[in-house]
């Protein structure tokens, strides 16, 4: 079992919907929580960072931790076809070691 | 890309030959780090360094070593290529060990 599991998709919305990620993780020492945006050919870019349960929200997105669930999801309010791209869960124990979702692949049609 | 530059871009080899790419950084941040993007296996860690001279292992560290001589410097050598090797590498920077890190453009390779 993978120490952080992601669904890999593919999922496609139309522009405007709401854009819904997920991952599960099994160590529940895991205490910083990370979402990546990649476009293609590109390298990761840090979207969001947070280490307590509960939600953060950055303009037209918000991370949620659910550390008694080991869950954590990424919302995006009024996608746009800007917003397609592979996004990256990213978890931390609290030192230089990051465990990687495999990525969700979106697709936000116009 | 947060002041963070990989070379080079793209490169083709062949196998058993050496390869070296180069990281980049003008952020002065502490922590280095190289990793490695394969389809289904997501990002893994190669080599990272917490200070100039200063490297360990990551998981996926067989066949490859670093060297960091300047802060803004770390390089990744393959000693001698394989196909397996075949990937996109990714240089990643942080101030801190357990802060944020942040990606550079990537370098892809290809071993033939």
């Amino acid at each position: 079992q993978k120490e952080v599991e992601q669904d890999p998709g593919p999922l496609s919305v139309p522009e405007g919907a709401i854009v819904s990620l997920n991952c599960t993780y099994s160590n529940s020492a895991f205490q910083y929580f990370m979402w990546y945006r990649q476009y293609s050919r590109k390298g990761p870019e840090l979207l969001m960072y947070t280490y307590s349960s509960g939600n953060k929200e950055d303009g037209r997105f918000t991370a949620q931790v659910d550390k008694s669930s080991k869950y954590i999801s990424l919302f995006i309010r009024d996608s746009q076809p800007s917003d397609s791209a592979t996004y990256l869960c990213a978890m931390s124990l609290g030192d230089y070691k990051l465990s990687f979702g495999a990525g969700t692949t979106v697709t936000v049609r116009a | 890309d947060a002041g963070i530059t990989q070379s080079p871009r793209h490169k083709v080899t062949e196998t058993g030959t050496p390869v070296t790419l180069r990281c980049h950084q003008t952020e002065n941040h502490r922590y280095m780090y190289w990793y490695r993007q394969d389809p289904g296996h997501g990002l893994r860690l190669i080599h990272y360094s917490y200070g100039v001279k200063d490297t360990d292992k990551g998981e996926v560290s067989d066949g490859y070593s670093v060297s960091r001589s300047k802060t803004e410097d770390f390089l990744l050598t393959l000693e001698s290529a394989t196909s397996s090797q075949t990937s996109v590498y990714f240089c990643a920077i942080s101030e801190r060990s357990l802060g944020e890190q942040y990606f550079g453009p990537g370098t892809r390779l290809t071993v033939t």
